[in-house]
């Protein structure tokens, strides 16, 4: 079974804190992706990365950035965390064909 | 641009049959998924098509239909438990990205 794992299940942070979430996957894939979860929004995509050290926006980055310095480790970093980031946060590793994505349990991520 | 819809919003009674619908506009097509979501989970795999007609599994069907941009989800013998949101995405070309619906959320009524 694919494992896709999240460092915080909860987490609330200040205004202008900077916040370090992490992905760690178990199967070698090499895309993985952040999204965040809105009510009424769906799932909107952050960034992802398809390789070790390469990323892409996807379409809301601004505000956040990303590392992938390890395979198997994605990183969401916001760099001045601000209230209209409070959120659901997920991440993905996308398997071979047909390339159906496995999520982590989510971050519920607060800014006060 | 690219679209996906669902009804934000869907009842059902148990041991019924039902049916969610997802259209979608989209750029590039390689393939349309199922999820399931759970209040407060993240979501889990329920199905992929890339060709046209019914894919079955279980209890759970989904069919797509490419000329017309449209896929169902058909639920038989509805149980308490597939209460959850339901969330339709698509495969653009890149093999990279899915385009997320908003998803349906799936009430259940004893």
């Amino acid at each position: 079974d694919v494992k896709v794992t999240q460092s915080s299940r909860y987490l609330v942070k200040r205004t202008g804190e900077k916040v370090f979430l992490e992905c760690v996957q178990d199967m070698d894939h090499e895309n993985m992706f952040w999204y965040r979860q809105d009510p009424g929004l769906g799932l909107r995509l952050i960034y992802f990365s398809y390789d070790v050290k390469m990323k892409e926006k996807g379409d809301i980055p601004e505000g956040y950035s990303v590392s992938r310095e390890k395979k198997e480790r994605f990183s969401l970093i916001l760099e001045s965390a601000s209230t209209n980031q409070t959120s659901m946060y997920l991440c993905a590793s996308q398997g071979r064909s047909p390339y159906e994505q496995y999520f982590g349990p989510g971050t519920r991520l607060t800014v006060t | 641009g690219q679209n996906i819809d669902q009804p934000t919003e869907m009842t059902a009674t148990e041991g019924a049959i039902v049916q969610i619908n997802c259209t979608y506009q989209t750029s590039g097509f390689n393939g349309l998924f199922w999820y399931q979501q759970h209040a407060g989970e993240a979501p889990t795999f329920l199905s992929y098509n890339v060709l046209d007609g019914l894919e079955e599994k279980g209890r759970f069907s989904s069919f797509l239909s490419r000329s017309k941009g449209y896929s169902y989800l058909l639920l038989k013998e509805l149980q308490m438990k597939d209460s959850a949101s339901y969330l339709c995405a698509v495969r653009d070309e890149s093999n990279y990205q899915l385009i997320w619906g908003a998803g349906t959320k799936l009430i259940i009524k004893p």
